[in-house]
Formats: C-alpha cells, sequence, structure tokens
C-alpha cells in the first residue's frame, strides 16, 4: 500500500522559533501533497497544495509567510511554521496524492505532527 | 455555508445497533466522495469511496445521492471498535479546485 511518513511526530518549542515538518510518500511518487491543519474537536481544514517543483498555493486565511511550503522532489514537501506562537498549537497533517491518480481523488495521509508552542 | 457539512454527533449507539451519518455538499461540480475514519489524535484513515450506485463493504455501506447533495454511510451491528469520528471528504476534479474538503466530522461512541 502506499505509505507516507511525517516527521516529528510531537514538537515542543518555545514561542518564536521556527519548526520545520516533513512529508515523505515512501513508495510513490507524489506530484501533489497537501497540508491540512487541525485543532481538537475540529475537523481538517485545508492550509495549502503544495506542487513539486513550484510554488504552494495556500487556502483564504492561510499567511505564505508565516507557513512556508518546499515541495523540492516527487517525495518530499516541507512546512515550516516560521515564528511560531502558542496559537499554531495544532495537528498538522500532510496528505499525498500518487503521481497520475489525480482523478481519483484518493489521498495518504501521513501519521500527523503534533506541535506545542509554549 | 461550509462546503461540506456535518452532524458533529456525538452518536451514542449500544452495540449491535445500525447508525446512519449524513453529509452534505455545496459544490454541485464535486466528483469524488469518500468516508475517512480519524481515531482520537491519529491521522484519518480511509474507510470507503463513494460511488454513484452506492457500495457495500462488510458492514458498511455508502450511498451517494447527487440531486441533494448528500452522501450517507450506514454502519450495521456496530461495534465497541467502531467508535471513532467520520469525517466525509469531497474532491472536486480538476484545475485549481482539486483539493479534498472535508466536513466537521461525526463522533460514534459504540456502548458496550
Amino acid at each position: 500500500g502506499a505509505v507516507v511518513s511525517q516527521h516529528p511526530s510531537w514538537v515542543i518549542c518555545k514561542s518564536g522559533t521556527s519548526v520545520k515538518i516533513e512529508c515523505r510518500s515512501l513508495d510513490f511518487q507524489a506530484t501533489t501533497m497537501f497540508w491540512y491543519r487541525q485543532f481538537p474537536k475540529q475537523s481538517l481544514m485545508l492550509m495549502a497544495t503544495s506542487n513539486e517543483g513550484s510554488k504552494a498555493t495556500y487556502e483564504q486565511g492561510v499567511e505564505k509567510d508565516k507557513f512556508l511550503i518546499n515541495h523540492a522532489s516527487l517525495t518530499l514537501s516541507t512546512l515550516t511554521v516560521t515564528s511560531a506562537h502558542p496559537e499554531d498549537s495544532s495537528f498538522y497533517i500532510c496528505s499525498a496524492r500518487r503521481t497520475g491518480a489525480e482523478f481519483t481523488g484518493e489521498l495518504f495521509f501521513g501519521e500527523g505532527s503534533r506541535l506545542t508552542v509554549l | 455555508r461550509k462546503e461540506v457539512e456535518q452532524d458533529p454527533g456525538p452518536f451514542n449507539v449500544p452495540e449491535g445497533a445500525t447508525v446512519a451519518f449524513n453529509c452534505t455538499y455545496s459544490n454541485s461540480a464535486s466528483q469524488s466522495f469518500f468516508w475517512y475514519r480519524q481515531d482520537c489524535r491519529k491521522e484519518p484513515k480511509l474507510l470507503m469511496s463513494v460511488y454513484s450506485s452506492g457500495n457495500e463493504d462488510g458492514r458498511f455501506t455508502a450511498q451517494l445521492n447527487r440531486a441533494s447533495q448528500y452522501i450517507s454511510l450506514l454502519i450495521r451491528d456496530s461495534k465497541l471498535s467502531d467508535s471513532a469520528t467520520y469525517l466525509c471528504a469531497v474532491n472536486n476534479l480538476g484545475g485549481a479546485t482539486n483539493k479534498l474538503i472535508f466536513g466537521t466530522g461525526t463522533l460514534l461512541a459504540v456502548q458496550p
């Protein structure tokens, strides 16, 4: 099956620091990856669409300068939360779409990264 | 109006009960539909895709009603292990809107 690995699973940082989260598709190529955020007892909110070799597309209300996305290869996308603040504490989940499967809609999810900003 | 809406629940049902969840979507151009299951503090996992003709997988049955723009999930003979949050997801394929949008999720608690 398609496996997506996300790292780190947990991170605790001080306010003002930057945190990088990696999302890797382990056994398939993913031209497109998605980054979601989920606050407690709420649904997954799409933050941005990450496309290999091009700029990410951000959803309305998501600050692109705060949430830096890089998709440098077909198997890796990174999300950097810059100058993190306590309100950025959340569960960040990436998902990947297999290259060539753009019309199935199916996504494969990473295990998520729980960020706590003190 | 949210793009995808669900009753958040919780649905508290006894073991063996049949429970149904509905989900409505606002974009009539939506083309693919899914039900995901999410356990507490975990990532969502695909439960089943939803096809126009309806589809069944063991105790789970999914239906799509394009005219009314809703999808449903029926769980028969509920097990304790079915306790989770069930998320419906809708995708508009093609172009800039090719992305999966989730509903708020419906919490199911199966009681012994």
